[in-house]
């Protein structure tokens, strides 16, 4: 398996624009994940999906913030619109449910995120 | 979920030593991991060591528990460059939302 794919590696761009990072996890996991990392708060969960279902959300910092999950090989983060304080690592990760909680994580390599 | 903290947050070393880093934690876990990050990478996966378990071990990887003190050390024997990088440690306690700690840097110098 190629392990959790993200795309794009890096993207920049200016304040008010749209971001939409992509991510495709690991086949047969049952469970995805988007973290965001930066040097002041480290890493922060945003949002996990089981079953492409988002199960919570409460990391989710704005409303400019929303995930989607249409179908079990992918999903969305978009920010509308982005901000300079938005700049930051985005990573997802993905985990098999295997009927016990905390299984370890499958990263992907990340999205480093810069808004100008 | 819950969050561990590393201590120290910065380590360096020389090539060849060993490398400690503990872990601490507030409440009671089913389970512990520790991550390894790569500057400009993701997380990888290293070792989890179950509440009932005190110690694990895999390759050059040592890692202890004590539920009693809710910490958690691992120690990397026999330390390359390569290994530098950061170390995080997640406590599990019935959630599937894991949640890292700040890590500690480890630094080997050639």
């Amino acid at each position: 398996d190629a392990g959790v794919i993200q795309s794009p590696r890096h993207e920049v761009t200016e304040m008010g624009q749209e971001v939409t990072l992509r991510c495709k996890p690991i086949s047969g996991h049952d469970y995805l994940f988007w973290y965001r990392q930066t040097m002041m708060r480290g890493l922060e969960l945003l949002i996990y999906f089981n079953n492409n279902v988002p199960i919570d959300d409460s990391g989710m910092p704005e409303d400019r913030f929303s995930a989607k999950m249409p179908n079990a090989s992918f999903s969305t983060l978009k920010i509308q619109p982005s901000e300079p304080r938005d700049s930051a690592v985005y990573f997802c990760a993905s985990s098999q449910d295997r009927g016990a909680t905390n299984e370890k994580l499958f990263f992907g390599s990340g999205t480093q995120l810069s808004v100008l | 979920s819950q969050q561990g903290e590393e201590d120290p947050q910065a380590l360096s070393i020389q090539e060849g030593e060993n490398a400690t880093m503990n872990c601490s934690y507030k409440t009671s876990i089913n389970n512990l991991q520790w991550y390894r990050q790569n500057s400009g990478r993701g997380l990888v996966h290293l070792i989890l060591i179950r509440s009932n378990e005190r110690e694990k071990h895999s390759g050059r990887l040592r890692v202890t528990l004590d539920t009693s003190k809710k910490s958690s050390s691992l120690l990397i024997t026999a330390s390359r460059a390569a290994d530098t990088a950061s170390y995080f440690c997640v406590a599990g306690a019935g959630s599937y939302q894991l949640t890292f700690g700040k890590g500690t840097k480890l630094s080997v110098i050639p």
